[in-house]
């Protein structure tokens, strides 16, 4: 079955510093990957996604994630933050149904300090 | 509209009243899902629409809940007899294509409280 891991709840980064999330999925099917991020009373909005092409992804808004197989991983990072990216952000695995159903981790929320 | 639209966006309700949310997906997505975001619980799948097919039921967490789509459009989720443990985020997407390759484009939710 699938599923992701998203390691820390909760991580506070300053202005201009690196920005790295992590998440580690298992599947038992070649994976589609994505990130999600909701800002405030807003919805999702995709950031990037994974589908079996390049294994380094760019997505919107600086960011980018590296699909690692053997470290079953999709890390999301950005090289400096910027006091807009603060919000919630959700890694996601397709489903094996091939649906388009999403198995989302449990979130990270990013906090950016001046 | 543009986008995914919800409502009502706010919802607070007694324990025991039944609750009718609504999903207006972006017109010619075929393919429409309920998710249910709880505090520190991510978001978890309750229910997919697929078209004229049978809709998959899987997520749905107790008899309490359903979930129509009318016309291939418009979808309701309806609790019964809420709980308090029913309090949550429920957000709906639509997607264009079927697969695993496609975005979910999701609403901004709506937010039942059950007192």
């Amino acid at each position: 079955a699938q599923s992701v891991t998203q390691l820390g709840s909760h991580v506070s980064v300053s202005e201009g510093a690196l920005v790295l999330l992590r998440c580690n999925y298992s599947s038992s099917v070649p994976p589609y990957l994505f990130w999600y991020v909701q800002y405030p009373n807003q919805g999702l909005q995709l950031l990037l996604k994974y589908t079996s092409a390049a294994t380094l992804v760019k997505g919107i808004n600086g960011f980018e994630a590296e699909f690692k197989k053997s470290e079953t991983s999709f890390h999301l990072t950005k090289p400096s933050a910027h006091m807009s990216d603060a919000a919630e952000y959700f890694c996601a695995v397709s489903d094996s149904s091939n649906t388009g159903k999403l198995i989302f981790g449990q979130g990270t929320t990013l906090q950016v300090k001046p | 509209g543009a986008g995914v639209s919800q409502s009502p966006s706010n919802k607070v309700t007694e324990k025991g009243k039944d609750v009718e949310l609504r999903c207006d997906p972006i017109s010619g997505h075929t393919a429409l899902y309920w998710y249910r975001q709880s505090l520190g619980q991510g978001l978890e799948f309750l229910i997919y629409f697929q078209g004229n097919s049978a809709p998959d039921k899987s997520g749905l967490p107790s008899d309490r809940f359903s979930a129509e789509r009318t016309g291939g459009s418009v979808s309701t989720l309806t609790i019964q007899r809420t709980q308090q443990e029913d309090s949550a985020v429920y957000l709906c997407a639509s997607s264009l294509q079927t697969g695993n390759t496609g975005e979910l484009f999701f609403g901004e939710g709506s937010r039942l409280t059950v007192l």
